[in-house]
């Protein structure tokens, strides 16, 4: 079975600290990406990765930062956690090759942010 | 750019109804599409996906949908909705040269009334 594992599911950090969430995926895929998810405003991209090291900015990267340091795992970093940064967050990953390629998720990471 | 609009927020039917779930595109080209599950608290669940050929793609848990190329649509439906139906589905989008991103719409949340 496939499998993305991210490691904190809920978490409560205060204004101004700095927050780290951790993926990790068991399939060897080459892509990984950090989805925002909201009511109302579905999934948003923040960052995808296509290769160790390698990094692209997503539809709203403002406030975040990324690793990828080694292919099995990608974190997401708020240098400066804000209110406003409150939400699900959502890792997935695919394999390189056709656009089509199924994104398999990890079961989310609920932010809240005092 | 690509998007994707679920017009429905909110949809409740009866177990044992037949359920549509509609979903409209905007893309110049031919689309990849899917169509995500995501039950509360967990991650999405690939339900099916369009790349090419047959416009009725079948998935799993009994749901299919069917690409309009000339509605732009791909909406989700299942003959004989279950309780364990109830989730918010989530339809998206990829294209060629997207390098693997997906671009989704805002969900549809549906409640199964027994």
């Amino acid at each position: 079975d496939v499998k993305v594992t991210q490691s904190s599911r809920y978490l409560v950090k205060r204004t101004g600290e700095k927050v780290f969430l951790e993926c990790v995926q068991d399939m060897d895929h080459e892509n990984m990406f950090w989805y925002r998810q909201d009511p109302g405003l579905g999934l948003r991209l923040i960052y995808f990765s296509y290769d160790v090291k390698m990094k692209e900015k997503g539809d709203i990267p403002e406030g975040y930062s990324v690793s990828r340091e080694k292919k099995e795992r990608f974190s997401l970093i708020l240098e400066s956690a804000s209110t406003n940064q409150t939400s699900m967050y959502l890792c997935a990953s695919n394999r390189q090759g056709a656009s089509g390629n199924t994104i398999y998720f990890g079961e989310g990471s609920w932010l809240t942010v005092v | 750019a690509q998007s994707v609009t679920q017009p429905d927020i909110h949809i409740t039917v009866s177990e044992g109804a037949s359920l549509e779930l509609r979903c409209n595109y905007s893309y110049g080209a031919t689309p990849y599409l899917f169509w995500y599950v995501q039950s509360p608290g967990q991650g999405l669940q690939l339900l099916l996906k369009y790349f090419s050929g047959d416009t009725l793609v079948q998935g799993i848990k009994g749901f299919e949908a069917e690409f309009k190329r000339s509605q732009s649509s791909f909406n989700l439906r299942k003959p004989s909705v279950h309780w364990s139906d109830a989730a918010e589905y989530f339809c998206a989008v990829g294209y060629t040269g997207g390098g693997n991103k997906l671009t989704f719409g805002t969900g549809t949340q549906l409640k199964v009334e027994l």
